[in-house]
C-alpha cells in the first residue's frame, strides 16, 4: 500500500459530460501529482500542486483543472468528455517539508489509479 | 530528444534467472533522481528503487539493483531470481532539478513488458 489513495477505482460515463477524479496524498507529503496513462500516449504528466499551489503544467486539456485543498488533497476534473479521454488518471504524491534534494525523500508514490472509459 | 529511452519493448526471461532492464536518460541537470516502477495487469504503479544522481553507490532493493553508469547516462535495472510473479510491466522514469526543492514531475520511458516463463 503506497499510502496514496484515489476514488473511484473505475468510472464509465458518457461523452460530453464532467467528472471529477480525488486523490489523497501520503500523509505529510505537500506535492500531489496528476498522470495520465494512455494506450497512444504513454504516461503523460498533467499537472502538479505543491501545498496548495499550481507548481508545474504538463500536457493537461483546457478541459481538465485541478486544484489543491487546504487539506492537502486533490480533485481532477474533466469536463466535455471525449473518447479518447480514456485512460488510467493516477495521482502521486512526494516530498515532505524539510526534505533534502537528491535523498530518498523525492519518491513519488503512485495511487492505485482511476480508469476512466468515455463511452 | 528523448528525455528517457527504453529500448526493450518486450523480455523473456525463465524462472530464477536474472534479467537486465535497459534504461538511458538525457539530462543537463546535474541533479537528478533515477526510478523505476513496475506495473502489474492490475494497473497499480509499484516502486521499486531510487537512483539519486549524488548517490555514490548503486541502488539495491531486494532482488532489485539499478546499474547507475552516469557517464553513459544510463541506468538499468536487474533483477535476480525471476519469479512468475515479477511478469509486468517495467518503466524508467528520471526527475530532474531537485535541488530546487517541492518535489517536480517525474518524466516515464515507453515501458518494457517483461515476461518470467518456467
Amino acid at each position: 500500500d503506497s499510502g496514496v489513495t484515489q476514488t473511484p477505482k473505475h468510472l464509465i460515463t458518457a461523452t460530453g459530460q464532467r467528472v471529477t477524479l480525488r486523490c489523497s496524498p501520503r500523509s505529510g507529503d505537500l506535492s500531489v501529482y496528476w498522470y495520465q496513462q494512455s494506450l497512444d500516449q504513454g504516461l503523460q504528466f498533467l499537472i502538479q500542486y505543491y501545498n496548495g499551489e499550481e507548481r508545474a503544467k504538463g500536457n493537461i486539456l483546457e478541459r481538465f483543472s485541478a486544484q489543491q485543498f487546504p487539506d492537502l488533497h486533490s480533485e481532477l476534473n474533466l469536463s466535455s468528455l471525449e473518447l479518447g479521454d480514456s485512460a488510467l488518471y493516477f495521482c502521486a504524491s512526494s516530498v515532505k517539508p524539510g526534505s533534502p534534494g537528491g535523498s530518498s525523500n523525492t519518491e513519488a508514490f503512485f495511487g492505485q489509479g482511476t480508469r476512466l472509459t468515455v463511452v | 530528444a528523448q528525455k528517457i529511452t527504453q529500448t526493450q519493448p518486450g523480455m523473456f526471461v525463465q524462472e530464477k534467472e536474472a534479467v537486465t532492464l535497459d534504461c538511458t536518460y538525457d539530462t543537463s541537470d546535474p541533479s537528478y533522481g533515477l526510478f523505476w516502477y513496475k506495473q502489474p495487469s492490475s494497473g497499480e504503479m509499484i516502486f521499486l528503487i531510487y537512483q539519486g544522481s549524488y548517490d555514490q553507490q548503486n541502488a539495491t532493493e531486494g532482488r532489485y539493483s539499478l546499474n547507475f553508469q552516469k557517464a553513459r547516462k544510463s541506468a538499468n535495472l536487474v533483477i535476480s531470481a525471476s519469479q512468475l510473479g515479477d511478469s509486468a510491466m517495467y518503466f524508467c522514469a528520471m526527475r530532474e532539478g531537485l535541488l530546487t526543492g517541492g518535489g517536480n514531475k517525474l518524466t516515464f520511458g515507453t515501458g518494457t513488458q517483461l515476461k518470467v516463463e518456467l
